[in-house]
C-alpha cells in the first residue's frame, strides 16, 4: 500500500511566523510531489510542486524535497491569517499520473 | 492559465434520480481528467481517471455502473451518478492533468434527499 503520512495538526502558529509542514512517502518509485492548500468547503488549490532534491523557493513559500529520507516539506515563511487552511500533501503513482493524499495538516495562523 | 471549471457547484436531488457533473479545463487540453469524492473531515478519495476517447478506469470498490465518466473532448469530462441515494451525498471533485500536474476544478456538493 503506497502512504503519504501528514501530522494531522492543528499546527498553530503566530501571524508573521514561520510554519513548517512535513510529509513522509513510501514509495521510492515516487517523481513528483505537491503540496496544495485547500480551505474549509473549497476544492484543493495548487501551491507548489518539486521534483528535484533540494529546495524551490516561490515568494513566501519553500518546497524541500528530500528523496533519500522520502521526504518532503513547506515553509511558509511570514505567515498570514489568511494561510489558516489544511495542506495537503500529494506525491505521483509511479507512472500513472494518479496522485496518492495525505490526510493533510490544518495550520492556523493566530493574529 | 490552467483554470478548470465545474458544473453545477451544487445540487440537491431526490433519491433515485440521477445527476450529471460536468469538468471543463478552461484554458489547456487535458487528455486526462480525474474525478475524486471527499467526506467531511476527510481527505480526497480518487474515484476514477478520465482519459479522452476512451473508458474511464474505476478504483476498486468504485462502481462504474453508478458511476457513469465520459470524456468526449480534451476539455470536458462528465461524471453522471446514476439511481443517486443519500449515501452519495458528497462533494463531488474533478481535476485535469497538464505536464503532470493536477489542477482542481471548484467541487460540485451533491445532496440526495
Amino acid at each position: 500500500q503506497k502512504e503519504v503520512e501528514q501530522n494531522s495538526g492543528p499546527l498553530s502558529v503566530p501571524e508573521g511566523a514561520i510554519a513548517s509542514l512535513n510529509c513522509t512517502y513510501s514509495d521510492r518509485g515516487s517523481q513528483s510531489f505537491f503540496w496544495y492548500r485547500q480551505y474549509s468547503g473549497k476544492s484543493p488549490e495548487l501551491i507548489m510542486f518539486i521534483y528535484s532534491n533540494g529546495d524551490k523557493e516561490d515568494g513566501r513559500f519553500t518546497a524541500q524535497l528530500n528523496k533519500a529520507s522520502q521526504y518532503v516539506s513547506l515553509l511558509i515563511r511570514d505567515s498570514q491569517p489568511s494561510d489558516s487552511a489544511t495542506y495537503l500533501c500529494a506525491v505521483t503513482l509511479g507512472n500513472t499520473g494518479k496522485l496518492i493524499f495525505g490526510q493533510g495538516t490544518t495550520l492556523q495562523v493566530k493574529p | 492559465g490552467a483554470v478548470v471549471s465545474q458544473h453545477p457547484s451544487w445540487v440537491i436531488c431526490k433519491s433515485g434520480t440521477s445527476v450529471k457533473i460536468e469538468c471543463r479545463s478552461l484554458d489547456f487540453q487535458a487528455t486526462t481528467m480525474f474525478w475524486y469524492r471527499q467526506f467531511p473531515k476527510q481527505s480526497l478519495m480518487l474515484m476514477a481517471t478520465s482519459n479522452e476517447g476512451s473508458k474511464a478506469t474505476y478504483e476498486q470498490g468504485v462502481e462504474k455502473d453508478k458511476f457513469l465518466i465520459n470524456h468526449a473532448s480534451l476539455t470536458l469530462s462528465t461524471l453522471t451518478v446514476t439511481s443517486a441515494h443519500p449515501e452519495d451525498s458528497s462533494f463531488y471533485i474533478c481535476s485535469a492533468s497538464t505536464f503532470g500536474t493536477q489542477y482542481f476544478g471548484p467541487g460540485t456538493r451533491l445532496t440526495v434527499l
